[in-house]
């Protein structure tokens, strides 16, 4: 079946170690989304590709960034991991750009000691 | 700006009990609205959505209405099933036409169906 992966599901780090999160689609969709979910809260858009276009959100924190190697890969890289860190990360994918995000991966649970 | 608000959870019911979580949004411009649900272990997955006022959006026995004067879209089931536990967001998007804007959630309300 055709899906999104993400890898590893939960994910402990130490405070300020740099972390890694894939995600993986084998949808061959253009754009993919990366979310925060922490807990009891809404999932906030971090940013997202259209393509190999990168659109960060206005108020992603710079220690977030992304790297999307090829269509059907996409990465999460925390810089420097705080606290305030710890949350479930979601990806996502749409077909293309104005789409709703239409599959999303079952999330990366991070654990910031 | 936009934003979604949803009833707090966890809610608790017996099966076939009838179900309503509340939605309520504000937003400019003419937003569409969704419900998405994320079972245990699972991803998000889209269940329903409304595009204009007073459309009624329907899947898998929910069922939800498109209230402008009230700015509320609240699910509803008839009948509850264990395997409707979950996590339900309500979500809305402004749609410009021949696109969407970026998806703006509510912070999810947890469901438990006991037999």
């Amino acid at each position: 079946d055709a899906m999104v992966i993400q890898n590893p599901r939960y994910q402990v780090t130490q405070f300020g170690k740099p972390v890694t999160l894939s995600c993986s689609q084998t949808l061959n969709h253009n754009v993919m989304y990366w979310y925060q979910q922490k807990s009891s809260q809404a999932p906030k858009l971090l940013f997202h590709y259209y393509d190999k276009d990168f659109n960060n959100e206005a108020d992603t924190p710079d220690n977030f960034q992304s790297r999307r190697p090829n269509t059907s890969f996409c990465f999460l890289d925390i810089r420097s991991p705080g606290l305030g860190d710890a949350a479930m990360y979601l990806c996502a994918t749409s077909p293309r750009q104005g789409r709703l995000p239409d599959h999303f991966g079952p999330g990366t649970r991070l654990t910031v000691l | 700006g936009n934003s979604v608000t949803q009833m707090e959870g966890p809610v608790t019911l017996s099966e076939e009990a009838f179900l309503t979580i509340n939605c309520t949004y504000t937003a400019t411009g003419y937003p569409s609205l969704f419900w998405y649900v994320q079972y245990p272990g699972e991803g998000l997955q889209l269940l329903l959505k409304a595009t204009k006022a007073d459309d009624k959006g329907s899947n898998k026995g929910f069922e939800a209405t498109y209230r402008k004067e009230t700015t509320s879209f609240h699910l509803e089931k008839g009948s509850v099933q264990v395997s409707d536990s979950a996590v339900y967001f309500c979500a809305l998007s402004v749609d410009w036409g021949t696109s969407y804007d970026k998806v703006i959630f509510g912070p999810g309300t947890s469901l438990s169906v006991i037999p």
